[in-house]
C-alpha cells in the first residue's frame, strides 16, 4: 500500500540558508501535518492543512512557512536556518480532521552546520 | 493549551515481564492514539480509542481509555525483544484537531 512520501530523506544546510521539505500524502488523504522531532524528544506539532487550507498552527517559527497544493502535497519552507533547527521533520497524512489515524512518513533529517 | 503527560519516561524490563505506560491529558480528549517508534524510525500507528472506558486488545497489547476521556494506558504482557521502542500517546480534543504527543516511554527489553 502507498505510504506517505517525504523528500529528501536527508539534508545538510549551512546556517542562514533555506531549505524546502516536501511531503506527498497517501492518495485520497486530504489532511497533512508537520512535526519536528529533536533527538530523544517527542514530535512537536508545527502546522497542519486540511483541503489546502491551514487547519491548525503549533510551534512553527516565523522563519518557516508551509502550504498544501492542489494535488494535496505539502511543502515546508525554512529560511534563515539556525543550528537549533537540526531535527527530524515528519509529515503525516490522514483522511479528514478528527478521530482519524495519522500515517507518518519516514521523515527528513535536517542537519544545519 | 492542551498538554499530554506520559509516564514513565524510560522502562527497562526482562524479556517476559509486563510493561505499562500511562498517559494523562490536561483537557478532555475526543480521541487518543498510540504510536510506536523504533530507534531511527518514524512513528507507526498502533490504535485509536474514541469511547469513554474503551478497551482494545492487539495480541499482547491492551489499550484503555479512561471514563473521563482524560487518561489512557498501554499494557504489554510478556514483553519480547521485538517490543523495544518508544511508545507515544497522542490526543486531540474539542476544536483542536492537531495531535498532541506525550513525551513517550522508551522501552528496552533484556533478553
Amino acid at each position: 500500500a502507498a505510504g506517505v512520501i517525504q523528500s529528501p530523506r536527508h539534508l545538510i544546510k549551512e546556517k542562514r540558508e533555506t531549505a524546502t521539505l516536501k511531503c506527498y500524502p497517501i492518495p485520497r488523504h486530504d489532511t497533512v501535518y508537520w512535526y519536528q522531532q529533536g533527538p530523544g524528544q517527542d514530535p512537536q506539532f508545527l502546522i497542519s492543512f486540511y483541503e489546502k487550507m491551514q487547519s491548525d498552527k503549533g510551534s512553527i517559527p516565523d522563519r518557516f512557512s508551509a502550504q498544501q497544493f492542489s494535488d494535496y502535497h505539502s511543502e515546508l519552507n525554512m529560511s534563515s536556518l539556525e543550528l537549533g533547527d537540526s531535527a527530524l521533520y515528519f509529515c503525516a497524512s490522514s483522511f479528514g480532521l478528527s478521530n482519524t489515524e495519522a500515517f507518518f512518513g519516514q521523515g527528513t533529517r535536517l542537519t544545519v552546520v | 493549551g492542551q498538554q499530554v503527560m506520559q509516564i514513565p519516561q524510560y522502562q527497562h524490563v526482562q524479556e517476559g515481564e509486563d510493561f505499562t505506560t500511562y498517559c494523562n491529558s490536561s483537557t478532555t480528549l475526543s480521541n487518543i492514539q498510540w504510536y510506536k517508534q523504533r530507534p531511527g524510525g518514524h512513528p507507526v500507528f498502533l490504535i485509536q480509542l474514541v469511547k469513554s472506558g474503551e478497551v482494545k486488545k492487539q495480541k499482547r497489547l491492551t489499550f484503555q481509555f479512561g471514563e473521563a476521556k482524560k487518561n489512557s494506558s498501554l499494557h504489554i504482557t510478556a514483553t519480547q525483544t521485538t517490543d523495544v521502542g518508544t511508545y507515544f500517546c497522542a490526543g486531540s480534543g474539542g476544536s483542536n484537531y492537531k495531535l498532541t504527543f506525550g513525551k513517550g516511554t522508551l522501552l528496552t527489553v533484556n533478553p
